[in-house]
């Protein structure tokens, strides 16, 4: 069964570094998106990208925050200048065309990847 | 503010009964109710999607969604200990317009604990 695929699975990083976080959603799929869980919270949105352009993007996603399609298949999240906050499970996730097979914007989520900023 | 309310458990139940989880949310023009599955250190996993008033079945789940209540709510029949997990209810709250599909609001979860 197609998956989300994630990598890597755990990033460790210092304070102030940049870090790129990599997707590769299901294939057929068009519209990508990042959560984020920090430890013991809830899933947070941060930004939906369709057409090789951010559809929407929470609060969290600031400027020290990027995405990129940088070729057919991959799909990442740039993080310009780690702080410690920015500790967390990143989740990304892809959803297919509005309306495909009776499916109403359902995202599958990948395993994640476990970001530590020391 | 969109905001995703649960309860946030533990729920505690004995394996073979009833598991009820219940959500409910602030944004009226939501179209899109799923269940997702969230076992410790791992991702979410769908196991449930509603989009219409009234009940949905799958297997030993049952979603439940009254849009007039701004309610919904997971049944699990026969729980088994491997059912234990966070159940997370998301909303879709944004409408459909130019390339948005809308994202998700996810509540903070129902720790739900099935014992043997």
């Amino acid at each position: 069964e197609p998956e989300v695929t994630q990598t890597p699975s755990h990033q460790v990083t210092q304070m102030g570094q940049e870090v790129i976080l990599r997707c590769v959603p299901i294939s057929n799929h068009l519209y990508f998106y990042w959560y984020r869980q920090i430890l013991g919270q809830k899933v947070e949105f941060l930004v939906s990208f369709y057409n090789n352009e951010i559809s929407e993007k929470s609060e969290i996603f600031d400027d020290q925050f990027s995405v990129e399609r940088p070729d057919g298949s991959n799909f990442t999240l740039k993080i310009r200048s780690t702080k410690l906050e920015d500790s967390a499970m990143y989740f990304c996730a892809s959803s297919p065309l509005m309306g495909d097979r009776g499916s109403k914007n359902i995202q599958y989520f990948g395993a994640g990847t476990r970001l530590s900023v020391l | 503010q969109k905001e995703v309310e649960q309860n946030s458990g533990p729920l505690s139940v004995p394996e073979g009964a009833i598991a009820s989880l219940n959500c409910t949310y602030s944004d009226r023009v939501s179209q899109s109710f799923f269940w997702y599955r969230q076992y410790s250190g791992k991702s979410p996993e769908l196991i449930m999607s509603i989009y219409s008033n009234g009940d949905k079945e799958d297997g030993r789940f049952t979603a439940q969604l009254n849009k007039a209540s701004q309610y919904v709510s997971l049944l699990i029949r026969d729980s088994q200990p491997s059912d234990s997990a966070t159940y997370l209810c998301a909303v879709n709250v944004s409408p459909n317009y130019g390339g948005s599909q809308g994202n998700l609001i996810f509540g903070k979860g129902t720790k739900l604990s099935v014992k043997p």
